[in-house]
């Protein structure tokens, strides 16, 4: 176990639907990282926040976004889902610009 | 543009034999390197990293390879054991050019053990 908390772990949904994905980091960690990991594609880097502000930013398509609340957790809002978007969302952690990193086990998103 | 590339998708080793992944970068200012090992419906998990400054790292039956001139790192499993087959993904970060922390991932290599 991690210690990182990702909920929920599989969601359905139609094109065209928002979904909101939650990220609990470990205890302690104040980066909060999100990787999207497409079927035969490695893990994509999406955005990262530190301590409630945005940190650094990767592929991250417009209609997604992110925020990091007061209590750390984070959350990955996604809309005008498309069939593309389908994919393994994954949260990680750290305790600072620390390079190791703890990840969840994910949140399976499929878009019908 | 695919900063970290592991060009083998997948890997057939026998039980006790050598696994040897391979993973190539192309940015000059990573500076630290890491390989990470998945399991179906888990995330990916730590499993033994390397600076820039050393060009050999061991832990256990594991051993990390660098190789700075040619942008070329390596995992190496010996023995390996049917419960190391996952999914292994190689990640990089530039740590020491004000980077944030976040790291840059390979495809990854499947590594089946058979026994």
């Amino acid at each position: 176990d991690s210690g990182v908390t990702q909920t929920p772990k599989h969601l359905i949904t139609a094109t065209g639907q928002r979904v909101t994905l939650r990220c609990s980091p470990r205890s302690g960690d104040l980066s909060v990282y999100w990787y999207q990991q497409s079927l035969d594609q490695g893990l994509q880097f999406l955005i990262q926040y530190y301590n409630g502000e945005e940190r650094a930013k990767g592929n991250i398509l417009e209609r997604f976004s992110a925020q990091q609340f007061p209590d750390l957790h984070s959350e990955l809002n996604l809309s005008s889902l498309e069939l593309g978007d389908s994919a393994l969302y994954f949260c990680a952690s750290s305790v600072a610009h620390n390079e190791k990193l703890f990840f969840g086990s994910g949140t399976q998103l499929s878009v019908l | 543009d695919q900063q970290v590339k592991q060009n083998s998708p997948s890997l057939s080793v026998q039980e006790g034999r050598i696994s040897i992944l391979n993973c190539d970068y192309t940015n000059s200012m990573f500076d630290y390197f890491l390989w990470y090992k998945k399991y179906p419906a888990e995330g990916p998990t730590f499993l033994i990293s390397i600076s820039s400054i050393k060009d050999k790292n061991e832990d256990g039956r594991f051993t990390v390879f660098l190789n700075k001139s040619a942008k070329h790192l390596s995992l190496h499993i010996v023995p390996s054991q049917p419960g190391d087959s996952a999914v292994y993904f190689c990640a990089a970060n530039a740590f020491g050019s004000g980077n944030t922390g976040k790291l840059i991932f390979g495809q990854g290599t499947t590594l089946q053990v058979k026994p």
